[in-house]
């Protein structure tokens, strides 16, 4: 069956230094997805991606978060410099092009748990 | 987006069945509502999805409120299994909408 890959799965990070995370969607999946999940909450949602085009990044720390995805099929979000509160698991997910009727299932991924030390 | 309300908690025994609510008094003439649950330490999954009929698929089924301001995820026999946060969740028709997940209901489920 076919699956979001996301790696690494584990992540430990010293403060202020860079980080990366890696995402291959299901093949064909238009629409990809990356997410943070802080402990005790619900998945906050940092950017989105149809094809290789960011539709929504409002949520994104600009000033040291950074997601491209450059041929429009796998991804990466990057960390730079990481912080303490930065520690939280990073989910990655994808779903069919919407075409305009509706948010199709999104297949999600084991995430990327990451420890900023 | 609009949003949704849902308990924080609930508990269910093995082989009940249990019904999820989750309230959405804004929700809009073309907004579709999601379920979704979080297993411990893993991705959340899709559950199921409707407008204004009652669905049901093999995992759940999805009763919708005739005003659509309310709906309800129903297990029909709960495991061990199916206990993991469930998130209701309401997206447009739009191509730039987004799944904007709460905090969930949190489902315990005892032997």
């Amino acid at each position: 069956e076919a699956e979001v890959a996301q790696s690494p799965r584990y992540k430990i990070t010293e403060k202020s230094q860079a980080v990366a995370f890696w995402c291959d969607p299901i093949s064909g999946h238009a629409t990809l997805y990356w997410y943070r999940q802080i402990l005790g909450q619900g998945p906050e949602l940092l950017v989105q991606f149809q094809d290789e085009s960011v539709v929504d990044d409002s949520q994104l720390p600009k000033d040291r978060f950074s997601a491209e995805r450059l041929k429009g099929v796998d991804s990466t979000l990057k960390i730079q410099p990481a912080e303490l509160g930065d520690s939280a698991m990073y989910l990655c997910a994808s779903s069919l092009d919407a075409g305009g009727v509706v948010v199709t299932e999104a297949f999600f991924g084991q995430g990327t748990r990451l420890t900023v030390v | 987006d609009a949003k949704t309300t849902q308990p924080n908690s609930m508990e269910s025994n093995e082989e009940e069945p249990v019904h999820l609510p989750c309230n959405h008094s804004t929700i809009s003439g073309t907004d579709y509502i999601h379920w979704y649950r979080q297993l411990p330490s893993q991705g959340p999954e899709y559950v199921i999805h409707g407008l204004t009929s009652n669905v049901n698929n093999r995992m759940a089924s999805l009763a919708i409120a005739e005003d659509r301001k309310s709906s309800t995820l129903i297990l029909h026999r709960a495991t061990l299994r199916d206990a993991a946060v469930y998130y209701c969740i309401l997206t447009g028709r739009s191509d730039t909408d987004k799944l904007i997940f709460g905090t969930g209901t949190r489902l315990q489920v005892f032997p």
